[in-house]
């Protein structure tokens, strides 16, 4: 069955970065864009982007570019996301999504930011 | 970037009532929505994709339309395990954009 399987919770010093991870098993990895998706108590679900797996292409949203960084790596079917420059608004719950309409979504992964 | 309103922000009904949540679109979107039900601490899950298609295994009380851009999610009756938030989602265009949520309580 297709899962996606994120990393684990990040705590993380303003000005720093995170990489937190999304991988994928259940299917054919590159079968699928994979979408990332951002969720605070304020902003409620935000579009970040999305990277095509076959070719490392990616779509931002303007409002993430500079501070998300797409990347997959196919030989482990692992998708990742680095956010720089961290300060206090990015913390959030992130998740990693496929499939048309976002049919499934990863667990999601807590980054939290704080001195 | 497309807005979509959601309202209303919050509800409380019964078991067995009908609910009806809507998200009014800034502009045509054609049937580039969907929604979504997310329960505390899990990630949202699809329920209508394509303004009215019910996703795989979705209980078919649950239903969607169109009305130009106003779009609605209809619970035909209401059961114990609806309680949730339910957020819209246009594809329409990027940057896809989500409804705020709409609260359901059990009253």
């Amino acid at each position: 069955q297709v899962q996606l399987q994120q990393s684990g919770a990040e705590l993380a010093k303003p000005g720093s970065s995170v990489k937190i991870s999304c991988k994928a098993s259940g299917y054919t990895f590159t079968s699928y864009y994979i979408s990332w998706i951002k969720q605070t108590t304020g902003q409620g679900l935000e579009y970040i982007g999305y990277i095509n797996t076959g070719s490392g292409g990616t779509n931002y949203n303007e409002k993430f570019k500079g501070k998300a960084t797409l990347t997959v790596d196919k030989s482990s079917s692992t998708a990742f996301m680095q956010l720089s420059s961290l300060t206090p608004d990015d913390s959030a719950v992130y998740y990693c999504a496929i499939k048309g309409w976002f049919a499934y979504w990863g667990q999601g992964t807590l980054v939290t930011v704080s001195s | 970037d497309i807005q979509m309103t959601q309202s209303p922000a919050s509800l409380s009904a019964s078991l067995e009532e009908i609910v009806t949540i809507t998200c009014q679109a800034s502009q045509d979107i054609g049937n580039w929505l969907a929604w979504y039900q997310q329960k505390p601490g899990k990630s949202p899950q699809l329920l209508i994709y394509g303004a009215t298609s019910l996703a795989d295994g979705v209980p078919s009380r649950f239903s969607g339309s169109r009305s130009g851009t106003q779009y609605s999610l209809k619970i035909s009756r209401l059961q114990v395990e609806d309680p949730g938030i339910y957020y819209c989602l246009q594809g329409y265009s990027a940057p896809y954009t989500f409804g705020a949520g709409t609260k359901l309580e059990l009253k």
